[in-house]
């Protein structure tokens, strides 16, 4: 099956400062989407980008389908960012519409 | 409007007990998926349906993991003869359409002693 990997697994930031995650799959994918799972557990959709870029005020999303990548930009950090960040995909070969999560980004944005 | 929700969002039971967690997605999401996230990792997925039925079940663990959805809205994810590695969140989410963008509920945890 479908391999997800998300890069760096671990990452501290200063509030204000930018960061980039990434979001590698080993096969072709029909959807991709990115969450932010807070503290609390809750799963909150970022972005549903199964190709080219979205924006969304301090976030943004580029997947390059082709090259199996998806970056997820996070410009001027807040506290609240705090979390993990996941992406998770739909294997194009697979025949059904399940997800696989990739392995996570922790994510502390310190004031 | 109301976004996907799970009842209860806490659940303690005992070894071999028979638990229900229950979800109520969207109002006209015609799909609906269910999750399990163990401490520190990401989702996986059990089960899908689309209208009133499992499309896809291949994630459940075994035999003693059952889901129905019967008029098409909420479902109700079933664990008979439980076990202490059940132990997890149980996340459920729905989307419009099978492949359009997935919303997730706050999930169940489930502690099995």
């Amino acid at each position: 099956g479908i391999q997800v990997e998300q890069s760096p697994p671990d990452l501290i930031l200063q509030e204000g400062a930018n960061s980039t995650l990434r979001c590698n799959f080993s096969d072709s994918v029909n959807n991709l989407q990115w969450f932010h799972q807070n503290p609390w557990g809750q799963l909150i959709n970022l972005f549903y980008i199964p190709s080219g870029t979205k924006q969304n005020g301090r976030l943004s999303a580029t997947t390059v389908a082709t090259e199996r990548y998806s970056l997820l930009y996070i410009s001027s950090s807040q506290t609240t960012d705090s979390g993990v960040y996941f992406c998770a995909v739909i294997e194009s070969a697979s025949g059904t519409y399940k997800y696989i999560f990739g392995t996570g980004t922790r994510l502390k944005v310190l004031a | 409007g109301a976004g996907v929700s799970q009842t209860p969002s806490n659940k303690v039971t005992e070894k071999g007990k028979y638990v229900e967690l229950r979800c109520d997605p969207i109002s006209g999401h015609t799909a609906l998926y269910w999750y399990r996230q163990s401490l520190g990792q990401g989702p996986e997925f059990l089960i899908y349906f689309q209208g009133t039925g499992a499309a896809d079940d291949s994630g459940l663990p075994n035999d003693r993991f059952f889901a129905v959805r019967p008029e098409g809205s909420v479902s109700t994810l079933k664990i008979q003869r439980t076990e202490r590695g059940d132990s997890a969140v149980y996340l459920c989410a729905s989307s419009p359409f099978v492949g359009e963008t997935q919303y997730f509920g706050p999930g169940t945890r489930l502690l099995v002693l």
